[in-house]
C-alpha cells in the first residue's frame, strides 16, 4: 500500500532551526515534494527532492534518503511566518496522483 | 498573473441540492486536480484530468462529478448523494511532468446548511 507519515504539531523557537520528518511507503515513488500552507489559504509548493541528497533553498532544506523511504525539511533562522503546516507529498510511478501527508503544524514562539 | 482562481471563497449546500465549484486557470497547465481537505487530515484527491475532455477518479469520487471541456477550467459538482460534504476543497494545476509541483487555488469552503 501507499502511505506517509509526519508529526502532527511541533514548537521551536524565533531564530532556531527545526528539523520536520517525514516517511513514507510506496511501490513506484518518483519523487518527493514539501508544500507550506498557512491556516485556510492554499498550500505553495516549497521543494522537490527525486535523487538522495539535500536539496538547499535560502532558509529552507530539503533531504531525501530513497532506500529509507524518508524525507526532512529543515528551516533555519525561523521566523514568525514561518508558524504554518508543512505537507509532505510523494508522487508515484504511473500517473500523476500525489499522495499527501496530513501535514505538521509547526508553531514558532518568541 | 498567471494563477488559479477558485470561486465562490464560501458556499453553503441544502439538502438535496447539486451544487458546483468553480475552478480556473491562465497558467496553460494541461493537468487539473480536485482535492478536498478536512481537519486533520492531508489532501485527498477527489478527481483529476491531464488533458482536455478526459479525467480519472480519485481515492474519493463517490458523490462528486467533474467536466473538462476546456483547458483551463475544470468545475466540480457535489451532489446530493455525497453525504458529508462539509470541508475544505482545493483546486490545483500543474505541467505535465512529473518533476512539476502542483500550483493551488485559494480554495472553496463548503458548509452545510
Amino acid at each position: 500500500g501507499q502511505n506517509i507519515d509526519q508529526p502532527t504539531e511541533m514548537t521551536a523557537t524565533e531564530g532556531a532551526i527545526v528539523q520536520i520528518n517525514c516517511t513514507y511507503q510506496t511501490s513506484g515513488f518518483n519523487g518527493l515534494f514539501w508544500y507550506q500552507q498557512h491556516a485556510g489559504e492554499a498550500p505553495t509548493f516549497l521543494s522537490y527532492n527525486v535523487l538522495d541528497g539535500l536539496e538547499e533553498k535560502g532558509r529552507f532544506s530539503s533531504f531525501l534518503s530513497r532506500s529509507k523511504g524518508y524525507s526532512y525539511l529543515l528551516l533555519k533562522e525561523l521566523q514568525m511566518k514561518d508558524s504554518a503546516s508543512y505537507l509532505c507529498a510523494f508522487r508515484n510511478t504511473g500517473g500523476f496522483k500525489t499522495i499527501f501527508g496530513a501535514g505538521t503544524r509547526l508553531f514558532v514562539k518568541a | 498573473d498567471g494563477g488559479i482562481t477558485q470561486s465562490p471563497k464560501y458556499l453553503f449546500r441544502k439538502e438535496g441540492q447539486n451544487v458546483t465549484l468553480s475552478c480556473e486557470q491562465n497558467l496553460n497547465h494541461d493537468a487539473m486536480y480536485w482535492y478536498r481537505q478536512d481537519p486533520g487530515q492531508g489532501l485527498r484527491l477527489i478527481y483529476y484530468s491531464q488533458i482536455v475532455n478526459d479525467f480519472q477518479k480519485g481515492d474519493i469520487a463517490e458523490g462528486y462529478s467533474v467536466s473538462r471541456e476546456k483547458k483551463e477550467s475544470f468545475p466540480l459538482t457535489v451532489t446530493s448523494a455525497q453525504k458529508n460534504p462539509t470541508a475544505f476543497y482545493l483546486c490545483a494545476s500543474s505541467m505535465v511532468s512529473l518533476d512539476q509541483p502542483q500550483h493551488f487555488g485559494d480554495g472553496t469552503r463548503l458548509s452545510i446548511l
